[in-house]
This record gives C-alpha cells, structure tokens and sequence, in this order.
C-alpha cells in the first residue's frame, strides 16, 4: 500500500522554468514532511521540510506549499537550472513512528537548456 | 568529517549466498535505518534501529537480517531467502527523534 501517492514520474522543464512536483497522503498522522534530493548513484539528500502547522515554507529557489485540508504537499523549484536535474522523493513521518519515513516512489527531473 | 560510509559500493553474488552490506557512521546519530531502492518504487524500509542492541522490522524485511552492536554500525545480510535480492540498499541515521536523515551513497547488488 503506497501511503504517499507521488507524481509525475517524470518531467522535463527549460532553463528558468518552474518546476513543481506533487504528493499526496492519507494517513493524518504524518507530522512531517521532507523532500530529498537524489543524484545518480549517490543517497539521497535532505532538501527541505515542512511541518503540518506551516503552509508554505521558502529556501532560497525550493518552496513547499502544504494544504492540510487537502492533504496534498508540492515542491516548486524556482528558475530550474540545470543542476537540478535529480531524481526528488517526497516523505512522510508519522508521529510516534519512530522517525521513520514512508517515501514517495520519486520524481525524475531533467532540465534542459 | 562527519558522514555515513557504506562498503563496497557495488557487489556481485551468486544465487542462494548470504551476503553483508557494510554501514558505519561517525555521526553520533542513535538511530539508523535500511531502505531498498528499485526503479520506480521509491524507497521501502526494510529495518531501522533507534538504540544499540535493538532493532525493528520495517514494511520489507522478509530474506534480511540486521545487527547493532555498536552504535556506529548497522550491517544488513541479504539471505538466500530474499526473493529478488538485485537493489540499490542505502542505509541512513538520524539522531533520535529528530526528523532529518544523513544517507550513506548506497550499495548496489547485484545477484546473479
């Protein structure tokens, strides 16, 4: 049972373009919301996270919007660069669950010039 | 530096043989974890220790066995009863009860 439901599987931008990548989830007892970043054969790593209470958070050209009632949460990254082309997971922890993470089955992004 | 070290990065073995992947971090970090990547499934949790000399299964742990008897290391052993035991294994650690994770650049096995 995929309790985080991610999408697109895959997505191609341009340079400058806004990238934005989806999740979903049903268990409300998710209390905490990464998303980690994957280059190829390297772990992934933590990108940025939100709580339940924040509807928004911003680091720099990454932004989580979350919609609680909705129980959607996206990533946009801002002015997409080729860099960034990675594969992003998003995450879900559940209170009480000690600190493990259920994770999204991944977003392939490319960026192209 | 701080980190998490996973040995060997790839690894061959033959159908039916046990086989340790290697996890050490110098992190500090109480708790550490075992996810399975395969292509299009994410990552699934497989065993995750919050303290030395205990651990818990996680959604996949049918065919792996687990040990923590130091706290900086979590080897995984792939058994001859893993059914489809080709992967990419990343291990990883976070304090406990804090929610970001540090991963190891994983191990990846192939069976044969």
């Amino acid at each position: 049972q995929q309790q985080v439901k991610q999408s697109p599987q895959s997505l191609i931008v341009q340079k400058g373009g806004i990238s934005i990548i989806n999740c979903a989830y049903e268990n409300t007892a998710f209390d905490y919301f990464p998303w980690y970043q994957q280059f190829p054969g390297k772990g992934p790593a933590l990108l940025i996270a939100i709580r339940p209470d924040v509807s928004e958070k911003k680091e720099g050209r990454f932004t989580i919007s979350f919609n609680k009632s909705a129980k959607q949460f996206s990533l946009h990254i801002m002015d997409s660069q080729p860099g960034d082309s990675a594969t992003y997971f998003c995450a879900a922890r559940v209170t009480g669950g000690g600190n493990k993470l259920t994770f999204g089955t991944g977003t392939q992004l490319k960026v192209e010039l | 530096d701080g980190g998490i070290t996973q040995s060997p990065k790839y690894l061959f073995r033959k159908e039916g043989q046990n086989v340790t992947l290697s996890c050490e971090q110098n992190l500090n970090h109480d708790a550490m974890y075992w996810y399975r990547q395969d292509p299009g499934q994410g990552l699934r949790l497989i065993y995750y220790s919050q303290i030395v000399n205990d651990f818990q299964k996680g959604d996949i742990a049918e065919g792996y066995s687990v040990s923590r008897e130091k706290k900086e290391s979590f080897p995984l052993t792939v058994t001859s009863a893993q059914k489809n035991p080709t992967a990419f294994y990343l291990c990883a650690s976070s304090l406990t009860g804090h929610r970001g994770y540090t991963f190891g650049s994983g191990t990846r096995l192939t069976v044969v």
